[in-house]
């Protein structure tokens, strides 16, 4: 039973540098978040998405774009990235409907921007 | 619209002493609310939550949370903390419908010996 898996685990990027992170799950949920986590500044949302095909901003979109091409799949991208983009990034899925249930996290990819 | 307080980023107690963490929601609709612990260099993973039924909820290791509506609260204890207790801790709250899940800024927890 996988879950939430993201890949890779650890990178690290020089500025200006490009990656995609990779989130998938295998529990048919319909919503798919990312989350930047910082030390002291709690987990923020990046971005979101409802299904397949569709994705939303969340709080601090700037700098990232995401594709929801699979249902089960959800790509974070970072097109130059920045020293600001260091960070510990987790991506989470849920249920639409079942709004009863949790969301379930990945264990994380810590990012190096050097 | 919804939203999660979480009074306190860091909270000290010691060992054998009572937890206690505290959480403010904010929502249009009644909500189910979730307290989530992150373990260092780990994911987060649900610790309990409250959907409908009784408003006193236990989860793992020992905790539990009440959900007070009246206070718009659902605050985290513990009697007694254990070593194994010192970790994030982060307060989740999901109106109904389509709202997704909004999180709280988390609190540290740091178990004294």
């Amino acid at each position: 039973n996988a879950g939430v898996t993201q890949t890779p685990k650890f990178r690290v990027l020089k500025t200006g540098q490009s990656m995609t992170l990779l989130c998938a799950q295998d529990m048919n949920h319909e919503y798919m978040y990312w989350y930047r986590q910082d030390p002291g500044m709690g987990l923020r949302l990046i971005h979101y998405s409802v299904g397949e095909g569709t994705t939303a901003k969340g709080e601090v979109p700037d700098g990232y774009n995401v594709s929801r091409l699979k249902k089960q799949n959800f790509l974070l991208g970072l097109e130059s990235a920045a020293p600001s983009q260091t960070s510990v990034y987790f991506c989470a899925s849920s249920y639409l409907s079942r709004v009863d249930t949790e969301a379930f996290f990945g264990q994380g990819t810590r990012l190096t921007v050097v | 619209a919804q939203s999660v307080t979480q009074l306190g980023s860091h909270v000290s107690v010691s060992e054998g002493a009572l937890v206690l963490l505290r959480c403010n929601y904010s929502s249009s609709v009644p909500p189910y609310l979730f307290w989530y612990v992150q373990y260092p260099n780990q994911g987060l993973q649900l610790l309990l939550k409250y959907t409908t039924g009784a408003t006193l909820v236990k989860g793992i290791n020992g905790f539990e949370a009440e959900f007070k509506k009246s206070e718009t609260s659902f605050h985290l204890t513990k009697p007694s903390a254990h070593m194994s207790d010192a970790a994030e801790y982060f307060c989740a709250v999901r109106g109904g419908g389509y709202q997704k899940v909004t999180f709280g800024i988390g609190t540290k927890l740091q178990v004294i010996p």
